[in-house]
């Protein structure tokens, strides 16, 4: 299996409500990241998490880091419908560090 | 002003034929991506480029070329399309090597017929 895999592989939440997702990985890394991807568009990155960073914020977005366990969440608060969009975890375990390993998404649905 | 952008958007063409994907960046970058994406949303890198030297080359058909003519480039060629290369394919870049935060292209949706 691959690294950086995310839970659950769909959400369907109303507006206003808060959306985690999880990611789990296998290997030891020295950062963690989050992007965002949009219906039929590239990947934007949201959020960098170094292994020696337990928690990190950026606007409405928390992304933790459990190096223990091996897994990380992103939690999006207070979501609005423009949050729709699928949500992958990268790692820089694969490939000897020279490049990342996405998982395969956790498609959010954020209804109006 | 688009900061990695890769043409075409769409292509669609029938099996066994020779097609290229061009991707430039105005980053100011020095290495490059592809990534392939299935029907399924699993991203999985194929070609790494720094500084117009390959990197990375990860398992990928040698049907598949990419070609780097300055830092700011990096095209790929597929020969002999088969119905499994359909996909989306994406290019990206990042200032330094794969660790970075990554910049990404919007895509091509290739389709083999």
């Amino acid at each position: 299996s691959q690294q950086g895999e995310e839970d659950p592989q769909a959400l369907s939440i109303q507006e206003g409500e808060n959306a985690t997702m999880n990611c789990s990985y296998k290997t030891s890394i020295n950062n963690l990241q989050w992007y965002r991807q949009n219906s039929g568009r590239g990947l934007v990155h949201l959020i960098l998490i170094r292994s020696n960073e337990r928690e990190k914020h950026s606007g409405r977005l928390r992304v933790t880091l459990d190096t223990s366990k091996k897994s990380s969440s992103l939690l999006i608060t207070a979501s609005r419908a423009a949050d729709t969009a699928s949500y992958f975890c990268a790692t820089d375990a694969g490939t000897g560090r020279r490049a990342l390993t996405f998982g395969s998404g956790t498609r959010l649905q954020v209804q109006p | 002003d688009t900061a990695v952008s890769q043409t075409p958007k769409y292509l669609v063409t029938q099996m066994g034929n020779d097609k290229s994907i061009k991707c430039e960046q105005n980053l100011g970058h020095d290495t490059m991506y592809w990534y392939k994406q299935d029907s399924k949303k699993f991203l999985k890198i194929m070609f790494s480029y720094n500084n117009k030297e390959l990197i990375i080359n990860e398992t990928v058909p040698n049907r598949f070329s990419p070609k780097s003519p300055d830092k700011a480039h990096l095209n790929l060629h597929i020969n002999s399309l088969e119905l499994g290369d359909s996909a989306v394919y994406f290019c990206a870049s990042s200032q330094q090597g794969g660790v970075d935060i990554q910049y990404f292209g919007a895509g091509t949706r290739l389709s083999v017929l």
